[in-house]
């Protein structure tokens, strides 16, 4: 069991839906969970972090983790033709960091 | 504040060949990471630099290497290219933790 796992995609939702991503994981020593956003040909960008179960809001972007279940969410509400992009999750342990392979996202204008 | 870059953005490089990839941090960021992320995967952690010392590494052979300088920027040395070293490198530096990582745009390299 790899211990990061995440749909790979792609997903294809119309302009103005509501996103869900998702991650599970399999190591009970994670303690940051955090999402990415990547563009085709650039960086990861840092979209939010989490330490703790429950849920953070930022804009428009709503990350959750649920840490009895080993399962962590993304949402994206109002998502625009620019949030077409890769969405990394990865999560860390002791400076250990592990990225899930990342889901592609189309947005459908 | 400048944020993260790297150079080269492209290079190829003929099996058996050495290559040298470079990583200016984020002002004031005292750590780098690096990352090598193949075609459709999520990053794989190669090693960790803190304060010019190596701070931690993933599961990478010993012809991947690295320095981190006193002005806190950083160079990845890749020894004996194999084909399967074709990909994206990705640096990363943050201040307080991995978690509140920036990462550069990444240095795309082909084995030939």
């Amino acid at each position: 069991q790899k211990e990061v796992e995440q749909d790979p995609g792609p997903l294809s939702v119309p302009e103005g839906a509501i996103v869900s991503l998702n991650c599970t994981y399999s190591n009970s020593a994670f303690q940051y969970f955090m999402w990415y956003r990547q563009y085709s040909r650039k960086g990861p960008e840092l979209l939010m972090y989490t330490y703790s179960s429950g849920n953070k809001e930022d804009g428009r972007f709503t990350a959750q983790v649920d840490k009895s279940s080993k399962y962590i969410s993304l949402f994206i509400r109002d998502s625009q033709p620019s949030d077409s992009a890769t969405y990394l999750c990865a999560m860390t342990a002791d400076d250990k960091i592990i990225f899930g392979k990342g889901t592609r996202l189309h947005i459908l204008p | 504040e400048t944020g993260v870059t790297q150079s080269p953005t492209h290079l190829i490089k003929t099996r058996g060949q050495q290559v040298t990839l470079r990583c200016s941090s984020q002002s004031g960021h005292n750590t780098v990471s690096w990352y090598q992320q193949a075609l459709g995967q999520g990053p794989q952690f190669i090693f960790q630099y803190y304060r010019e010392e190596e701070n931690g590494r993933g599961n990478f052979p010993p012809r991947f290497s690295g320095l981190q300088f006193p002005n806190y920027s950083s160079e990845l040395n890749v020894n004996a290219l194999e084909l399967d070293d074709s990909a994206l490198y990705l640096c990363a530096s943050s201040l307080t933790g991995v978690e509140t990582q920036y990462f550069g745009p990444g240095t795309r390299l082909l084995v030939l």
